[in-house]
């Protein structure tokens, strides 16, 4: 079985620049995961997606990130424009649909984007 | 606010000895908590689960131990080994948070020979 792709693997951009991130979860799993985690942190969540609908995107700073997943697939995270404070790993995950409540189901992460902003 | 917590950036075990890995949470809505393992470059991978409703859960070499009253759970590894070497991150997850995971900071375990 695939795991989470993620691209590109590294980003290095000036300060006010654009950037896109690019995750393919899983085949089958219904549920995304945007992480942002700085060195010398645990991950925190940005946004997750319940097929192509947000479920949680309380953490999204949105007057610089955006998130898509129009298919319900594939998924592209944005910055615009960038922040010194952005420079961080950015890690997709992904999870099967949780049909009883109580048990969180397993996420399995890609390898992130290491994202440097000068 | 930081409602996971693991205080104990690095820890450095010998080979063959118990690792013992410790976290502790202060929202008591968490119902579910979980370790994941990290190696360089690479994305977190889960290792080992508890629900709220247990103080123990093992597996192979590794077991996980919840004190509720004390808002405190911890990773036993034993016996350690080289490979173990990893950054290891607690998570915890509510009912009805939709799956939502809340992670800690993070112990660097290193095994030596």
């Amino acid at each position: 079985e695939a795991g989470v792709a993620q691209s590109p693997r590294y980003k290095i951009i000036e300060k006010r620049q654009s950037v896109a991130f690019w995750c393919n979860p899983i085949s089958g799993h219904a549920t995304l995961y945007w992480y942002q985690q700085i060195l010398g942190q645990g991950p925190k969540l940005l946004i997750q997606f319940q097929n192509n609908g947000v479920v949680d995107d309380s953490q999204l700073p949105k007057d610089r990130f955006s998130a898509e997943r129009l298919k319900g697939v594939d998924s592209t995270l944005k910055i615009q424009p960038a922040k010194l404070e952005d420079s961080a790993v950015y890690l997709c995950a992904s999870s099967l649909l949780r049909l009883t409540p109580g048990q969180p189901y397993e996420q399995y992460f890609g390898p992130g984007t290491r994202l440097t902003v000068t | 606010d930081q409602q996971v917590k693991q205080n104990s950036p690095s820890l450095s075990v010998q080979e063959g000895r118990i690792s013992i890995l410790n976290c502790d949470y202060t929202n008591s809505m968490f119902d579910y908590f979980l370790w994941y393992k990290k190696y360089p470059a690479e994305g977190p991978t889960f290792l080992i689960s508890i629900s709220s409703i247990k103080d123990k859960n093992e597996d192979g070499r590794f077991t996980v131990f919840l004190n509720k009253s004390a808002k405190h759970l911890s990773l036993h590894i034993v016996p350690s080994q080289p490979g173990d070497s990893a950054v290891y991150f607690c998570a915890a997850s509510r009912r009805g948070g939709g799956n939502k995971l809340t992670f800690g900071t993070g112990t660097q375990l290193k095994v030596e020979l």
